[in-house]
């Protein structure tokens, strides 16, 4: 079965700095790799997504990230974080092998930007 | 604007009270998940509907159900709410179940059991 690790539960990081949060799956077949945001009460938003072709994804506000088949790895990263960013993300994935019905979401990351 | 819309925000019920949780969208997507979400946890798919035809997860417990009247509108029943069933309830859609599936999620019902 596939599984999503999020590797860092949280992640605090100052104002401006650079941020990489860190997530890697399990899967021996091709997979569609995700990461959605969370604010607080609120529900999710896609922030970028790999479906095929280049591995470095650039999504939403500023956010990217790169596919690595080799290390099974689809780590987000920002060059510059706003206090605004503050949020959970959430790495996914799904087997578009199985209808794109199911996605299974990691545990999540709690990046706290601090002023 | 188009989007999917979770009534009420917040929800509070008793032990055992009956519990029907509202979703509807203006997206006209034919595919309607439901998500339960524990504090500080991943979302946690308990069904999906693609059209009419209902999908369980194996692992969704029989106090689960769920109704979906038309296209726009779908229902999560909670026959007899337990303390562990107190999360956030997060409405999802996508436009086909083909093979790639970006979801639009709800804001979510936060559902406090007493």
């Amino acid at each position: 079965a596939q599984s999503v690790t999020q590797l860092d539960s949280q992640v605090p990081v100052f104002e401006e700095a650079p941020v990489e949060l860190r997530c890697n799956y399990s899967s021996s077949v091709s997979v569609y790799l995700f990461w959605y945001v969370q604010y607080p009460n609120q529900g999710l938003q896609l922030l970028l997504k790999y479906l095929s072709g280049s591995t470095l994804v650039k999504g939403i506000n500023g956010f990217e990230a790169e596919f690595n088949k080799s290390q099974t790895s689809f780590h987000l990263r920002k060059p510059s974080v706003h206090i605004s960013d503050t949020a959970e993300y959430f790495c996914a994935v799904s087997d578009p092998n199985t209808g794109g019905f199911k996605t299974i979401f990691g545990a999540g990351t709690r990046l706290f930007v601090k002023a | 604007d188009a989007m999917v819309i979770q009534n009420p925000r917040y929800q509070v019920t008793q032990f055992g009270k009956p519990v029907t949780l509202s979703c509807s969208q203006t997206l006209n997507h034919n595919v309607m998940y439901w998500y339960q979400q524990k504090s500080s946890q991943a979302p946690k798919l308990l069904f999906h509907y693609y059209d009419k035809d209902f999908n369980n997860e194996a692992d969704t417990p029989d106090n689960f159900q769920s109704r979906r009247p038309n296209t726009s509108f779908c229902f999560l029943d909670i026959r007899s709410p337990g303390l562990g069933d107190a999360a956030m309830y997060l409405c999802a859609t996508s436009r086909t179940g083909g093979t790639y599936n970006e979801q639009f999620f709800g804001p979510g019902t936060r559902l406090t059991v007493l």
